[in-house]
């Protein structure tokens, strides 16, 4: 079983600042993908990295996957209330390993 | 956009009954996936299924847990005896081809085993 681990696991921040979650594996991935899951509904995708320091942007959101393939950031700048959210990490062989995932709360 | 669809949102059982959980992938996706996540916990890979068998399985899909796609649209969990440690949230996701890599999440049945 391939172990990701996602730090922090709780982030606690007023709007307008920038954040950074971290998610760290000891095995490379073909390829990771980003989600944010709402209480009691399903992961919704937001990005899926590919080559070793790619980085993509999506809006305020930056994601880059580190040069070996074995980890990932995610940065958000000026956090808005609406970020809210838990971030899960997926690495991908066969299947999908999520992490924990981080918990950021953005304060209006 | 198309999206995959679950059904029933939400399903309580007794202990030792069967349960079937109901998912439509997005349309002309090859791959499907079932995971679960139990409340609090991390979301764990149970079975994908492609070209109609299953591909890889969990250690977690044991002999109480099948799959099927019975027609051209939906992809079903079956679990034939469930225990109260099935109860969780059981989400379906589907994957359009081999040489793509996201997977796309339905919103999930909750499963409550009293």
């Amino acid at each position: 079983t391939q172990l990701l681990e996602q730090s922090p696991q709780f982030l606690s921040i007023q709007e307008g600042e920038n954040l950074t979650v971290y998610c760290n594996s000891s095995s490379v991935f073909s390829s990771l993908q980003w989600y944010r899951q709402e209480p009691g509904e399903g992961p919704v995708l937001l990005v899926t990295v590919v080559t070793g320091g790619e980085v993509k942007k999506l809006k305020r959101l930056t994601f880059q996957f580190g040069d070996a393939r074995k980890d990932s950031s995610l940065h958000i700048t000026a956090a808005q209330p609406g970020d809210t959210g838990l971030y899960l990490c997926a690495g991908r062989d066969y299947k999908l390993s999520f992490g924990a995932g981080t918990t950021v709360t953005v304060r209006a | 956009e198309p999206e995959v669809t679950q059904t029933p949102s939400h399903q309580v059982t007794q202990m030792g009954q069967e349960v079937i959980l109901r998912c439509v992938p997005i349309s002309n996706h090859l791959y499907f996936y079932w995971y679960r996540q139990i409340l609090g916990q991390k979301v764990e890979f149970l079975v994908s299924f492609y070209n109609n068998e299953i591909s890889e399985k969990s250690e977690i899909f044991d002999d109480q847990f099948s799959v099927e796609r019975p027609d051209g649209s939906n992809f079903t969990l079956k679990i034939r005896s469930t225990k109260l440690e099935d109860s969780a949230m059981y989400f379906c996701a589907s994957r359009a081809s081999t040489v793509t890599y996201e997977q796309y999440f339905g919103p999930g049945t909750r499963l409550t085993v009293t």
